[in-house]
């Protein structure tokens, strides 16, 4: 099956600095690359995706890239703020599996 | 739609004790998924459904654990006997397609077997 792994697994940073979280998978059947964020005490909820066709993709200050021969994907977050603060996922899907990165806990400082 | 429904929120139990959660995904979802989350481990698939059968158990981690979808609108985890090591907050997520759209996860269930 698939194997996500994702790095760092905390990071830091001041408000208004920029995050990158970076994920790396195994199966190239993957196509589908969903991120999560999951607030204290909540369920994870989709911020962003990508799909396979599709090397960048970006909404207001989150966006994401795919390297899909590296097999390797980011997140980026620029211009932090406080409620940025949470665990963030990765996840990579074929048609028969998804399987989720172990987490990056964000903490913007204020 | 309410989204997806776990129940109970919160279960605590003693050790040797049969837990079952209990799961109602979105309707209209063909998929339906079991993750564990704790700490050390992330979230990790303990086991997943494609039109109420089951697909890839390879994540259930023992015998303990058993999870049934008799219908399309309700599924259960069972562990038993349950043991310490099995707390852990467990998600259900339901998409309506494996590969191309979001999974949507229910609020969790919190267990403690003490």
């Amino acid at each position: 099956g698939e194997n996500v792994e994702q790095h760092p697994s905390t990071l830091s940073v001041q408000e208004g600095d920029s995050a990158v979280i970076k994920c790396t998978y195994s199966d190239s059947a993957s196509n589908y690359f969903p991120w999560y964020k999951q607030e204290l005490g909540k369920r994870p909820q989709l911020i962003i995706d990508i799909r396979s066709n599709v090397g960048e993709k970006k909404d207001q200050r989150i966006a994401v890239t795919l390297n899909k021969t590296a097999k390797h994907f980011s997140l980026h977050i620029t211009e932090t703020q406080p409620e940025d603060s949470a665990v963030y996922f990765c996840a990579a899907t074929t048609g028969n599996d998804m399987r989720f990165g172990a987490g990056t806990r964000l903490t913007v400082k204020p | 739609d309410a989204g997806v429904i776990q129940s109970p929120r919160h279960e605590v139990t003693e050790m040797g004790q049969e837990v079952t959660l209990r799961c109602k995904p979105i309707s209209g979802h063909d998929y339906l998924f079991w993750y564990r989350q704790t700490m050390m481990r992330g979230l990790e698939l303990l086991i997943y459904f494609n039109n109420n059968v089951p697909i890839d158990d390879s994540g259930m981690p023992e015998d303990r654990f058993s999870a049934k979808m008799p219908n399309a609108s309700f599924s259960t985890l069972k562990i038993q006997p349950s043991e310490p090591r099995d707390s852990a907050v467990y998600f259900c997520a339901s998409t309506p397609v494996l590969g191309t759209d979001e999974a949507f996860f229910g609020q969790g269930t919190r267990l403690t077997v003490v």
